[in-house]
């Protein structure tokens, strides 16, 4: 699996855009990015996953470089509940395994 | 929702003692996993079992450790006899076919003393 790289904080003012940064410039052509976050020693939570394209779903937006070797979380509206540790992987989509491997990870605070 | 159910939220072992580790994943999932967090370290993947057999497993995942699927519903993880450094948070976790995110349960926080 490729090797992503994350900021290990990052700070956000409540109902302003949240945008995680993630690089991963070994990223093969099979590979996924996927994020997911975990809220204080609860179970890590999947938000939203992409290939090249741009996705949106109900909790986020993920924007992938045309070179694919970079991403973008974005939370448009953060709350205080969105306060976290957000994991950027990599990963193919093959295999029965498909264990997922956890960095340190981002660590958002959202504050009033 | 679908929910991953882990039971119990937490427990409380003396070392050398058995300890057993209970997960309800999804109903329709296929793949199950167990990953283990210590208290400040990275979440890290310890097994993973497919078709009532282990398809990997991580260098932690020694002889102590077990898996086991016994009813169709349940998946267990079984540490025989426990170490002070067992001591951790264990996800149980399942996902369905394809290639979609994995559905974690919330954890049993296991303290060894």
């Amino acid at each position: 699996d490729a090797k992503t790289t994350q900021p290990p904080s990052m700070d956000c003012a409540e109902g302003r855009a949240a945008n995680l940064p993630c690089n991963h410039s070994t990223i093969s052509g099979n590979e996924y990015v996927y994020w997911y976050r975990q809220i204080h020693s609860q179970g890590p939570q999947y938000i939203i996953h992409g290939l090249k394209n741009n996705e949106t779903n109900e909790m986020a937006s993920l924007i992938i470089t045309e070179d694919r070797k970079s991403s973008t979380l974005i939370l448009p509206h953060a709350t205080l509940r969105d306060t976290a540790v957000y994991y950027c992987i990599v990963k193919d989509s093959g295999g029965s395994n498909y264990k997922l491997t956890f960095g340190k990870g981002t660590l958002l605070t959202v504050n009033p | 929702e679908p929910e991953v159910t882990q039971t119990p939220s937490h427990q409380v072992t003396q070392m050398g003692q058995e300890v057993i580790l209970r997960c309800v994943p999804i109903s329709n999932h296929l793949y199950f996993y167990w990953y283990r967090q210590i208290l400040g370290q990275k979440v890290e993947f310890l097994v993973s079992f497919y078709n009532n057999e282990i398809s990997e497993k991580s260098e932690i995942f020694d002889d102590q450790f077990s898996v086991e699927r016994p009813d169709g519903s349940n998946f267990t993880l079984k540490i025989r006899s426990t170490k002070l450094e067992d001591s951790a948070m264990y996800f149980c976790a399942s996902r369905g076919q394809g290639y979609y995110g994995y559905t974690f349960g919330s954890g049993t926080r296991l303290t060894v003393v």
